[in-house]
C-alpha cells in the first residue's frame, strides 16, 4: 500500500544534540512538507519541498535543517539551535504543489520528539 | 489576525447528536476547502474538499462553503463515539501552492 512513513514514533533529544527524522513516501508525490504541532498552535510550515533538490523555508525554519536528494525521502535534521523542540512532528505529502487543492495533502503518523 | 480561525473545543456532545464544526476566513483568495480528520498521536487524514461556495455531502458528513460571510463548515449528523477527534479545516488560495490550516477543533462523542 502506498503511503508516507515517519521513524522514529518516539524520539528523545539530549540538549545541544541534533537528531533526524525520517520521512519516506512511496505515492509518487512531488511536493513534501514537514509541520510542527504544538497545542493550541495548529500545524505551523518548517520547510516545503516541491522538487527534488530544491526546498524552501516554512513559517518556523529557524533551527532545522532539510534535504531532498531523492524524490522519496525528505529528512528532518532539529538542531541544537532550535530552542523548543518537544512537538509532534508530521511530514505530508501532495502529487504536486498545485495539486494539492483537489488532494489536499497525505500525512504520516507523527514523530513526537521530546528533550530529556 | 491569523488567516483562518477556528475554534478550539473542547466540544462535547451525545451520541447521535448533530455537530457543527466552522471555521472563518480572511482571505478572500481562498477557492478550495477542506475537511481533515486527526485522532490522537496520529496524522491527519482528508475527510473532504469543496471547490467555491455550496455545499458538498459524503455520508454523515456535510461540507457546507459560504464565500461571502468567509465562513466553512463541516456538519455531522447521528455522531459516533469514533468521530471523536481533532477536526482540522485547511484552504488553498493558490498563489504558494500550500494549504493554510486552523488550529483544529478537538470534538468527544460520549454514549
Amino acid at each position: 500500500d502506498g503511503g508516507i512513513t515517519q521513524s522514529p514514533k518516539y524520539l528523545f533529544r539530549k540538549e545541544g544534540q541534533n537528531v533526524t527524522l525520517s520521512c519516506e513516501q512511496n505515492l509518487n508525490h512531488d511536493a513534501m512538507y514537514w509541520y510542527r504541532q504544538d497545542p493550541g498552535q495548529g500545524l505551523r510550515l518548517i520547510y516545503y519541498s516541491q522538487i527534488v533538490n530544491d526546498f524552501q523555508k516554512g513559517d518556523i525554519a529557524e533551527g532545522y535543517s532539510v534535504s531532498r536528494e531523492k524524490k522519496e525521502s525528505f529528512p528532518l535534521t532539529v538542531t541544537s539551535a532550535q530552542k523548543n523542540p518537544t512537538a509532534f512532528y508530521l511530514c505530508a505529502s501532495t502529487i504536486t504543489s498545485a495539486g494539492s487543492r483537489t488532494h489536499g495533502y497525505t500525512f504520516g503518523s507523527g514523530t513526537r520528539l521530546t528533550v530529556v | 489576525q491569523k488567516e483562518v480561525e477556528q475554534d478550539p473545543g473542547p466540544l462535547s456532545v451525545p451520541e447521535g447528536a448533530i455537530v457543527s464544526l466552522n471555521c472563518t476566513y480572511s482571505n478572500s483568495a481562498f477557492q478550495y476547502f477542506m475537511w481533515y480528520r486527526q485522532y490522537s498521536r496520529k496524522g491527519p487524514e482528508l475527510l473532504m474538499y469543496t471547490y467555491s461556495s455550496g455545499n458538498k455531502e459524503d455520508g454523515r458528513f456535510t461540507a457546507q462553503v459560504d464565500k461571502s460571510s468567509k465562513y466553512i463548515s463541516l456538519f455531522i449528523r447521528d455522531s459516533q463515539p469514533s468521530d471523536s477527534a481533532t477536526y482540522l479545516c485547511a484552504m488553498w488560495a493558490g498563489g504558494g501552492n500550500k494549504l493554510t490550516f486552523g488550529t483544529g477543533t478537538q470534538l468527544k462523542v460520549e454514549l
